[in-house]
């Protein structure tokens, strides 16, 4: 099973600072044959469902803000928000889907500082 | 507008069984692969099983925690995926959500329905 771990658990930014997440898989996850890897991104708010941001690795979801960013390969994977908001305080997962079982990351808590 | 309704959430006692729905609108469930995944009270995400696409032969696949207790099925007609819950047990207990993917976009969430396991 590939395994994410994401860092930090929380973290708390200063408005309009940036905000940094990662996620290490146990293993490389593939890539498609246009080099995107198959890791997502979510952000989730009390009461609400996850909500897509990022997917192929760095394909920001119709609607998502610019500030949004993802990066990363092969073991490696980060989400960056760009002038944190007070939109952005919740839950960020990410999720492989390569091979099931389709495993998530732990989740990072953003708070404002 | 896509949309996902979901429908059947409840209390059941350990060993039970339920049934839980997600009706698709604005677009034809058969076309897409759907997954199902849960989230315990105040826990992370778990990913617990998926239907492919009709051009996949509707081929399913599971978490082990539930393998074997737990089905994903569709309907057509309905325009509907499902998840039949069998031997139901209080690790169980979670808000599930059904997920629609598209090109490996996972765009459209139902809004979550609460199963509870206890005596």
């Amino acid at each position: 099973d590939i395994v994410l771990t994401q860092s930090p658990d929380s973290l708390a930014v200063s408005l309009g600072e940036r905000a940094t997440i990662n996620c290490r898989s146990s293993q490389s996850v593939p890539h498609n044959s246009n080099y995107q890897n198959y890791l997502t991104w979510y952000q989730q708010k009390p009461g609400q469902p996850p909500k897509v941001l990022i997917y192929w690795t760095s394909i920001r979801a119709f609607g998502v803000p610019d500030r949004f960013s993802g990066s990363g390969s092969g073991t490696d994977f980060t989400l960056t928000i760009s002038g944190l908001q007070p939109e952005d305080v919740a839950l960020y997962y990410c999720q492989q889907y390569y091979s099931p079982p389709y495993n998530f990351g732990q989740g990072t808590k953003v708070e404002i500082k | 507008e896509v949309q996902l309704v979901q429908s059947g959430g409840d209390l059941v006692q350990p060993g039970g069984s339920l049934r839980l729905s997600c009706a698709a609108f604005g677009y034809t469930v058969g076309d897409h692969y759907m997954d199902w995944v849960r989230q315990a009270p105040g826990k992370g995400l778990e990913w617990v099983g998926r239907t492919r696409h009709k051009t996949g032969g509707y081929f399913t696949e599971y978490a082990e925690s539930v393998k074997g207790r737990f089905a994903i099925s569709r309907d057509e007609s309905k325009n509907s995926v499902f998840l039949q819950m069998n031997n139901l047990r209080t690790e169980d207990t979670a808000v599930y959500y059904c997920v629609r993917w598209i090109s490996g976009n996972p765009d459209c969430w139902g809004q979550g329905t609460l199963v509870t396991v206890s005596s």
